[in-house]
């Protein structure tokens, strides 16, 4: 049973233009949410995370919104840019489990110039 | 600050043999998580170590086990490998082991089984 599922595998947008990365969860335990991005040969690095209190958390380029009554959370990255490519990682965790994230497959983000 | 490390970066193993990885976490930090990444997939949690006791344990065998020093270094083994073993492992620390806590990745160790 996958508690977080990220359903695009793969996303393609143009530089410039806004990317749009989405995530659901089931478990209603969760309630800190981050969204990490990954190159090549490197850990992922943290970005931005939201906690259930709030529906929207805005840093710079990147947006996450938290929609809990639909358990879905996206990333807006706006504009998007080639160096924004890779791959990026949706992880949930609760209280109870602080030290354990649940994380999605991710979606490969590529940014044509 | 120096970041995670792990140690060594890239092993080969053949199956029946057991290995070890290192992880040496950022100054200060005190939980130290272990993640499993096979290709396609996300990363999968093994274990979560902080101030020397495991206080969180992943859905893998007992095959799996790891352990953290005073000085919040960790370690983590896997004996009788398999071939389904062969992966990236991940380290992440972060200061407190609380929820709000950033979780800092390591470059991960890329282990080979044959």
């Amino acid at each position: 049973d996958q508690q977080v599922k990220q359903n695009s595998p793969s996303l393609s947008v143009q530089e410039g233009r806004i990317s749009i990365l989405n995530c659901d969860y089931t478990n209603s335990m969760f309630d800190y949410f981050l969204w990490y991005k990954k190159y090549p040969a490197e850990g992922p690095t943290f970005l931005i995370s939201i906690s259930s209190i709030k529906d929207k958390n805005e840093d710079g380029r990147f947006t996450v919104f938290l929609n809990k009554s639909a358990k879905h959370l996206s990333l807006h990255i706006v504009p998007s840019q080639p160096g924004d490519s890779a791959v990026y990682f949706c992880a949930a965790s609760g209280v109870t489990n602080a030290g354990k994230s649940t994380f999605g497959d991710g979606t490969t983000l590529t940014v044509k110039p | 600050k120096a970041g995670v490390t792990q140690t060594p970066r890239y092993l080969i193993k053949t199956r029946g043999q057991q290995v070890t990885l290192s992880c040496s976490p950022i100054s200060g930090h005190r939980s130290v998580s272990w993640y499993q990444q096979t290709p396609g997939q996300g990363l999968q949690f093994l274990f979560e170590y902080f101030s020397e006791t495991q206080r969180n344990k992943g859905n893998f065998p007992g095959r799996f086990s790891g352990r953290q020093f005073s000085n919040s270094r960790s370690e983590m083994n896997v004996s009788t490998l398999e071939l389904g073993d062969s992966a990236l492992y991940l380290c992440a620390s972060n200061p407190d082991g609380i929820v709000t806590d950033t979780q800092y990745f390591g470059p991960g160790t890329r282990l080979t089984v044959l």
